[in-house]
């Protein structure tokens, strides 16, 4: 069985400051690891994506993150924040098998931008 | 082109009333999943359907139903609600049933609130 955890529930930075928001995964299988954003009363903006090949993966608004197979990690990184970055932020992973689309999410960070 | 849509996007009901969500995917998208999203928690799976077959299945009662119709639009019903039913219900649609990579996209989702 497949599952996340999101480590910190809440996560409060500076405007300007690195944001740090950690992600680990347990699979059986080669993951496929997604970044989801959630802002108030929205549903999931996907942010970025690690399928396979290259294990630092860009996605959109600055944010990256680096797949490590040996810590079973998926960190989500943003080098500054920025005020509109203060959202709920959730990693996922994919099911690899006929079912598709079933991604099992974990509980979510939100992220608190201070000025 | 439009992304996926749900309706209604909020809607009250009282304990014991049945409910009937409704969500059009992404146009060429043959896959729609639902997810359930409980206040404060990551969203849970609940159903996929690829093709108007069902493909995979949450741990969610049998209260919970769906379907898929010819155009891949989709309907989520829950029967005899009950107040822990209130929650933010999540529609994704992606290209294939098959797990190639694609993340779902996401449509703004339904809040349901049982009374």
């Amino acid at each position: 069985a497949q599952s996340v955890t999101q480590l910190g529930s809440h996560v409060s930075v500076s405007e300007g400051a690195l944001v740090l928001l950690r992600c680990n995964y347990s699979s059986s299988v080669p993951p496929y690891l997604f970044w989801y954003v959630q802002y108030p009363n929205q549903g999931l903006q996907l942010l970025l994506k690690y399928t396979t090949g290259a294990t630092l993966v860009k996605g959109i608004n600055g944010f990256e993150a680096e797949f490590k197979k040996s810590e079973t990690s998926f960190h989500l990184t943003k080098p500054s924040a920025h005020m509109s970055d203060a959202a709920e932020y959730f990693c996922a992973v994919r099911r690899f098998n006929n079912a598709g689309n079933m991604l099992t999410f974990g509980g979510g960070t939100r992220l608190m931008v201070k000025p | 082109d439009a992304g996926v849509t749900q309706s209604p996007t909020h809607l009250i009901k009282t304990r014991g009333q049945q409910v009937t969500l409704r969500c059009s995917p992404i146009s060429g998208h043959k896959s729609v999943s639902w997810y359930q999203q409980v206040l404060g928690q990551g969203p849970q799976f609940i159903f996929q359907y690829y093709e108007k077959e069902e493909r995979g299945r949450g741990n969610f009662p049998d209260r919970f139903s769906a379907r898929q119709f010819p155009n891949y639009s989709s309907e989520l019903n829950v029967n005899a609600l009950l107040l822990g039913d209130s929650a933010l219900y999540l529609c994704a649609s992606s290209l294939e049933g098959v797990a190639k990579g694609g993340p779902p996209g996401f449509g703004q989702g339904t809040r349901l609130t049982v009374v």
